[in-house]
């Protein structure tokens, strides 16, 4: 069974700066998806970033980026000039490659962001 | 894009009575939906994906007899919460994946249920 740890509960950045959040991964499988979902307050779930693991590239969206390194098993999300909507839950989570298939999240970063 | 609703938004109950969370994809047909259970400060835990036409499967642990999954129809699955007691109240989540034909797959999450059994 594939697992996801965020070592990182909490943390904080300030307005503008950079953080980067921390994600490592277990799994057995060659090809599966990567995540980072972000939930606000209201708790809908929004997708921030995704990774196809076949694909070297590290995926940007924007001030998002990953640094996704595969013999590592890990994903970690870098997101520049912070902003204050940028404050939220952090989910990294992995899907295995086939349809249909159920995400499994990690537990969480919480993200600060000081004005 | 595509869109996944969930009904109600929140509800409160008491203890010993039954309740119904309804998960619609609304602009899609979804042969299959994953429920989630959120803790206050915690992750999104898998308790079982819907299958429509066919039974629900169900995570370890988590009990068929007490959550009744129902996927009747392409667009919409049912979580019935039976003889909910306190330790049920937590916030729920389904998902539905989606692909244009040949396409990428997406998942759409719906905005969640809040459950408080008192």
């Amino acid at each position: 069974a594939q697992t996801v740890t965020q070592s990182q509960p909490e943390m904080s950045v300030q307005e503008a700066e950079t953080v980067t959040l921390s994600c490592t991964y277990d799994t057995s499988e060659s090809d599966y998806y990567l995540f980072w979902y972000k939930q606000p307050p209201s708790r809908q779930m929004i997708l921030v970033i995704r990774q196809e693991a076949y694909k070297q590239q590290n995926a940007t969206e924007n001030r998002f980026s990953v640094n996704f390194q595969k013999a590592a098993k890990s994903f970690s999300l870098k997101i520049s000039d912070s902003q204050l909507g940028d404050a939220a839950m952090y989910f990294c989570a992995y899907r295995s490659w086939n349809y249909g298939q159920n995400f499994v999240f990690g537990p969480g970063t919480r993200l600060s962001v000081l004005p | 894009g595509a869109v996944v609703s969930q009904h109600p938004s929140r509800v409160i109950c008491k203890s010993g009575t039954s309740v119904k969370i309804e998960c619609r994809s609304l602009d899609f047909q979804a042969t299959t939906m994953f429920w989630y259970r959120q803790f206050p400060k915690k992750s999104l835990m898998l308790m079982a994906t819907s299958n429509e036409g066919s039974k629900a499967t169900y995570e370890q642990g988590v009990e068929k007899d007490k959550f009744l999954i129902n996927h009747a129809s392409l667009t919409l699955s049912t979580l019935t919460v039976t003889s909910a007691h306190p330790e049920d109240s937590s916030f729920y989540i389904c998902s539905a994946p989606w692909s244009r034909s040949g396409g990428q797959e997406t998942q759409y999450f719906g905005p969640g249920t809040r459950l408080l059994v008192l």
